[in-house]
């Protein structure tokens, strides 16, 4: 079965701070994966898509890496605001069987002390 | 363009009642998604369409669940004999073919079955 796993599960932090929110997934063929925000009760928001034969994509304060050997990609918050107190989760598009639907996480619940 | 757009926003039935949701996607978008999210979990993949072809169902996805796009463009997905345990938020997301397939999620609908 392809799994999505995000740690930690929750992450509380102070402002300013870099910071670190890691997902491991079980098979190594991908054809992308993405990082989003959902704030409570809303929709998701992409912060950044990484395809397969990219290493890392960057967007403002962002940076994402993708290491498909490993199974593994980080996201890294640069300079932390209460403004990024959500929930971060990372989703992989698994390529090949039909396999169209994103696998997710269960998502890191972040929040940036002021 | 304003995004992908899903209502009603919140629905409350009471069980064994029928309902549909509706969303609209990003217009150019040719794929478009459906999701379900319960808390504290990541979104599972139900269902998706290219055009309005509908080319893949997942296991969650019970005879119960029927989703339709029928010109390509809005899709409904419906929910006969309502159940308590399809309470949930139900989310739409909607992509570009060719890939590399970034999916922009909408804002859900909140289903509370009593």
């Amino acid at each position: 079965k392809q799994e999505v796993t995000q740690i930690p599960a929750a992450l509380s932090v102070p402002e300013g701070e870099n910071l670190v929110l890691n997902c491991s997934f079980t098979d190594s063929a991908i054809y992308n994966l993405q990082w989003f925000r959902q704030d409570p009760g809303k929709g998701l928001t992409s912060l950044l898509l990484i395809q397969s034969s990219q290493r890392e994509q960057t967007s403002g304060r962002l940076n994402a890496s993708l290491d498909k050997s490993s199974g593994r990609s980080t996201l890294y918050i640069a300079a932390s605001q209460p403004g990024d107190s959500a929930t971060y989760l990372c989703a992989v598009h698994y390529s090949g069987g039909g396999a169209d639907g994103l696998t997710f996480g269960k998502g890191t619940h972040l929040i940036i002390q002021p | 363009d304003t995004g992908v757009s899903q209502n009603p926003r919140h629905k409350i039935t009471k069980r064994g009642q029928n309902v549909t949701f509706r969303c609209d996607p990003i217009s150019e978008h040719n794929r478009l998604y459906w999701y379900r999210q319960t808390l504290g979990q990541g979104p599972e993949f139900l269902t998706y369409f290219q055009n309005e072809a509908q080319l893949e169902k997942s296991r969650l996805l019970s005879d119960r669940f029927s989703a339709e796009r029928p010109k390509g463009s809005f899709s409904t997905l419906e929910i006969q004999r309502t159940e308590q345990g399809d309470s949930a938020m139900y989310l739409c997301a909607s992509s570009l073919d060719p890939g590399p397939y970034e999916q922009y999620f909408g804002p859900g609908t909140r289903l509370t079955v009593t």
